[in-house]
C-alpha cells in the first residue's frame, strides 16, 4: 500500500525546535514531490512548501520562507520540516503529501498528520 | 492566486444536490483540485485537473470548470459526505487552498 508515515506528535515550550519527519512507501519516492501543509486548530488548510527528493529543490510560501526549512534522504524515503524558534501561534496539525508535479495533479497521498502543540 | 470558496457553510439533508463554487483571483486554466477533509483525518482527494474523479471516488461528485471559476457538485448527498471541502490551485507557486466549506446536516 502506498503511504506517507509521519512522525508522532509533539509537545514543546517556546523557543524550542521541532524536526517532523514523512517516511514514503510502495513507490518510487523520487517521482513525487513532498509538500507540507498546515492546519491551525478549527481552521483551513495553509501550503507551507514543497521539495524534490530528487535533487532536493524547494518552494516556500512566502507566509512561511525563513521560518521552516524543508530537507529530504532519500536514501531512507525520508522528508523532513524544521520548524525553529517555537511559538504558540506554531501549535498546529502538520501534514505531508505527495503531488507529481506534472501540475494538474493533486496531492493524492498524504500522511496521517503530526499533532505540535507548543506550550 | 487567492481562491474564494462559497459558501463557507451550508446546511443540507441526504440526497440533495450540494454545489460548491471556488473563485480564484487570476485564471489558472483547469489546474484546480477538491479535497474532502472529516473531523480528525487528514484531507482527501476528490477531484484534480478541475473535472477528474480520483479512483475510487463515489460518480455522485463531479467537478467543472476553467479559468477563474469552478464548481464541485455532490449530486444526491450521502450521511458520509457530511464533511468541510477545500479547493486548491496548482498553476503556480505559491500553491494556495481555498478557505473551505462545511456541509453540515439539516
Amino acid at each position: 500500500e502506498v503511504q506517507l508515515v509521519q512522525s508522532g506528535a509533539e509537545v514543546k515550550k517556546p523557543g524550542e525546535s521541532l524536526r517532523i519527519s514523512c517516511k514514503g512507501s510502495a513507490y518510487n519516492f523520487n517521482n513525487y514531490w513532498i509538500d507540507w501543509v498546515r492546519q491551525m486548530p478549527g481552521k483551513g488548510l495553509e501550503w507551507m512548501g514543497i521539495i524534490n527528493p530528487g535533487d532536493s529543490e524547494t518552494r516556500y510560501s512566502p507566509s512561511f520562507q525563513g521560518q521552516v526549512t524543508i530537507s529530504v534522504d532519500k536514501s531512507i524515503s525520508t522528508a523532513y520540516l524544521q520548524l525553529s524558534s517555537l511559538k504558540a501561534s506554531d501549535t498546529a496539525m502538520y501534514y505531508c503529501a505527495r503531488w507529481l508535479p506534472t501540475g494538474h495533479d493533486g496531492f493524492d497521498i498524504w500522511g496521517q498528520g503530526t499533532m505540535v502543540t507548543v506550550s | 492566486i487567492q481562491l474564494t470558496q462559497s459558501p463557507s457553510f451550508l446546511s443540507a439533508s441526504v440526497g440533495d444536490r450540494v454545489t460548491i463554487t471556488c473563485r480564484a483571483s487570476q485564471g489558472i486554466s483547469s489546474y484546480l483540485a477538491w479535497y474532502q477533509q472529516k473531523p480528525g483525518k487528514a484531507p482527501k482527494l476528490l477531484i484534480y485537473a478541475a473535472s477528474t474523479l480520483q479512483s475510487g471516488v463515489p460518480s455522485r461528485f463531479s467537478g467543472s470548470g476553467s479559468g477563474t471559476e469552478f464548481t464541485l457538485t455532490i449530486s444526491s448527498l450521502q450521511p458520509e459526505d457530511f464533511a468541510t471541502y477545500y479547493c486548491q490551485q496548482l498553476n503556480s507557486y505559491p500553491l494556495t487552498f481555498g478557505g473551505g466549506s462545511k456541509v453540515e446536516i439539516k
